[in-house]
């Protein structure tokens, strides 16, 4: 059974760093593309952040573009965004979900339940 | 605002069929797949429908999707209390390399 299980929210006040990371299993982790997306209060869902199967390709949302890391280790069968600057805008629920396939342009099949950021001060 | 554009809410009386539309452009559902997801209340999204057409295994033949151009359109037939929930239709789009979705459309069953 596929499991993607994210930790690592919190509250944290405007221009901290945070760091979040989503455990894979019941997959072969290293084949498969692994995304990053975000659901403000009451909101819609945004997509932040793309890493294909051996991070050659990663992509990001202009909105954390240059404040955001993603990264992989499939050693570890884990996933992670390093969010630092963060901004009150940043607050969400942090979503872990997998492509279907090795490459990001393909849809999420698989999400997790998520994590809740909180920049405040 | 939302790249990919759909109604904000619809609605539907037990066992009605209700449509819910997705509108984008050359770069995200004209030129890649369009994707449909389902919230529940108070869970995380789930997929609903992929490339275009496709269900997942487990979801009802009750739902089914459709794409023209830079359209794109969700249909549920036989509607059930249990499908009150938001549905978002995202797409791969060339121009931003990256995602986007569509604001969501809150779906209640009267």
């Amino acid at each position: 059974e596929v499991q993607l299980v994210e930790s690592g929210g919190g509250l944290v006040k405007p221009g901290g760093s945070l760091r979040l990371s989503c455990a894979a299993s019941g997959f072969t982790f290293n084949s498969y593309s692994m995304n990053w997306v975000r659901q403000a209060p009451g909101k819609g869902l945004e997509w932040v952040s793309s890493i294909s199967s051996s991070s050659s390709y990663i992509y990001y949302a202009d909105s954390v573009k240059g404040r955001f890391t993603i990264s992989r280790d499939n050693a570890k069968n884990s996933l992670y965004l390093q969010m630092n600057s963060l901004r009150a805008e940043d607050t969400a629920v942090y979503y872990c979900a997998r492509s279907h396939g090795w490459t990001p342009s393909n849809y999420f099949d698989y999400w997790g339940q998520g994590t809740l950021v909180t920049v405040s001060s | 605002q939302s790249v990919l554009t759909q109604p904000p809410s619809a609605s539907g009386t037990p066992g009605q069929r209700v449509t819910i539309s997705c509108s984008g452009s050359s770069s995200n559902i004209e030129s890649n797949t369009l994707n449909w997801y389902q919230q529940l209340p108070g869970t995380a999204p789930k997929l609903l429908i992929f490339s275009n057409n496709q269900r997942p295994s487990g979801v009802p033949d009750r739902f089914s999707g459709s794409k023209s151009g830079t359209s794109a359109s969700l249909a549920i037939s036989g509607l059930q209390s249990e499908d009150e929930a938001d549905y978002y239709c995202a797409a791969w789009d060339d121009s931003l390399n990256g995602w986007v979705f569509g604001g969501g459309t809150k779906l209640t069953v009267l």
